[in-house]
């Protein structure tokens, strides 16, 4: 199974900062990297696919990029409804599966 | 407009079965993988299982390989999963997951399984 390893667990930052999230896959996954965004109470959207393309709707100040195995998601600067769960998710090999997770809080 | 509403989620036994179900609209259900995912009580996120468009190939996470079955009915435009000798760590909220693109875009609202004695 790939495991994936966000960090850090939970960012604190503030509106208009900028937010730089981390995974780390534990082998390749190519580009079969997605990012997706769940605020309490709602479902998983789907932000980011395939490393770096965004997904309908999304703004422009979300972003994708990747190092080898190392992925990174990257809010350049934090509106309010940005404060939420992210996950990452790789589907080059099932399981499927997702990263712990990254907190982004309002400090 | 895309809907994807689950149902069947209930408090049950240890060993017990559940079979949870997924109604889609709003777009041509034959055509598109789908698949469950879970959330355990303040946990992240688990695939649990997919299917693909018309049924003939799935594949489940270990943990619930020979215990749970997907399942889609094409005509009654429906995902189903039967989840047989329940644990306690199975308690989660269900989710349906249609995959319109390459990825997983649109999921249900959710369906609660609690297994407790």
């Amino acid at each position: 199974e790939i495991v994936l390893a966000q960090s850090p667990a939970t960012l604190s930052l503030s509106p208009g900062e900028r937010a730089t999230l981390s995974c780390r896959a534990s082998q390749s996954v190519s580009h079969f990297l997605a990012w997706y965004q769940q605020k309490p109470g709602q479902t998983p959207r789907l932000l980011i696919y395939d490393v770096s393309y965004r997904a309908a709707g999304v703004p422009a100040r979300f972003s994708g990029s990747e190092s080898g195995t190392d992925f990174t998601l990257t809010i350049s600067s934090l509106e309010p409804e940005d404060f939420a769960v992210y996950y990452c998710h790789q589907r080059d090999t099932w399981p499927w599966t997702f990263g712990q997770g990254t907190k982004v809080e309002i400090k | 407009e895309v809907q994807l509403v689950e149902s069947g989620g209930d408090l049950v036994q240890p060993g017990g079965s559940l079979r949870l179900s997924c109604a889609a609209s709003g777009f041509i259900f034959r055509s598109y993988y789908m698949a469950w995912v879970r959330q355990a009580p303040g946990k992240g996120l688990e695939w649990v299982a997919k299917i693909n468009r018309d049924g003939s190939d799935n594949a489940y996470v270990d943990s619930v390989n020979g215990r749970f079955t997907i399942s889609r009915d094409n005509v009654k435009n429906s995902l189903y999963l039967q989840m047989n000798s329940l644990r306690v760590e199975d308690t989660a909220v269900y989710y349906c997951a249609l995959a319109l693109s390459s990825y997983f875009d649109y999921w249900g609202q959710g369906t609660r399984v609690t297994v407790s004695s």
